[in-house]
């Protein structure tokens, strides 16, 4: 057990639907990252927050969004979805952003869109 | 740019052999870090090592080495008397300075017994 936790586990939902991914860093980890996984990209780094704040962002779609909360859980936004953003979404936390640190990875939300 | 080559997609071997995964690597950085991770049928990414790049000494953690090579941009892994539970797709990364880590893209090792 990673101390990251993930919710929900599965979802199962409409393509044009939207959906929240709730992620829970370990305890101490001030720095949260979210990856997306799919079969035909591989694992993708998508943004990093750091204290609330946005520190960095990878490939993320417009149509997806994420935040930080003042207790450092953090929520991934997923808009107008479409059949191809169906993928295993995961969460990381690290102490800090700073490259030495690595990153604890919770057990992913696995996302299909019918 | 960052990128990291895991060439070998799929690689099957008996209980008890030895197996070593290719990981290569590019970057631009003079300071990097590089990682393993496991990922078992179940799903979930595992932290397996981490390796910064001013320190090229190999490292063992039981049946498992690592192997760092600079002057090559490689960084590989190898399993000594696989087991079963050894059974995963591994993914080796590097970490960018901004943080977020570039994956390769995979190598499924299956042990069979």
């Amino acid at each position: 057990d990673s101390g990251v936790t993930q919710t929900p586990k599965h979802l199962i939902t409409a393509t044009g639907q939207r959906v929240t991914l709730r992620c829970s860093p370990r305890s101490g980890d001030l720095s949260v990252y979210w990856y997306q996984q799919s079969l035909d990209q591989g694992l993708q780094f998508l943004i990093q927050y750091y204290n609330g704040e946005e520190r960095a962002k990878g490939n993320i779609l417009e149509r997806f969004s994420a935040q930080q909360f003042p207790d450092l859980h953090s929520e991934l936004n997923l808009s107008s979805l479409e059949l191809g953003d169906s993928a295993l979404y995961f969460c990381a936390s690290s102490e800090a952003p700073t490259s030495s640190y690595e990153q604890y990875f919770g057990p992913g939300t696995r996302l299909t869109v019918t | 740019a960052q990128k990291v080559t895991q060439a070998q997609t799929e690689i099957s071997v008996v209980e008890k052999e030895d197996v070593t995964l290719d990981c290569v690597y590019e970057t631009r950085d003079t300071t990097y870090y590089l990682f393993w991770y496991k990922q078992p049928p179940s799903g979930e990414l595992v932290f397996l090592i981490r390796r910064n790049s001013f320190d090229e000494q190999n490292e063992i953690s039981g049946r498992y080495s690592w192997n760092f090579q600079k002057s090559t941009s490689s960084f590989n892994f190898t399993i000594t008397a696989s087991q079963v539970v050894d059974s995963a797709v591994y993914f080796c990364a590097l970490k960018s300075n901004t943080g977020k880590l570039i994956f390769g893209q995979g190598t499924t090792l299956q042990v069979k017994p």
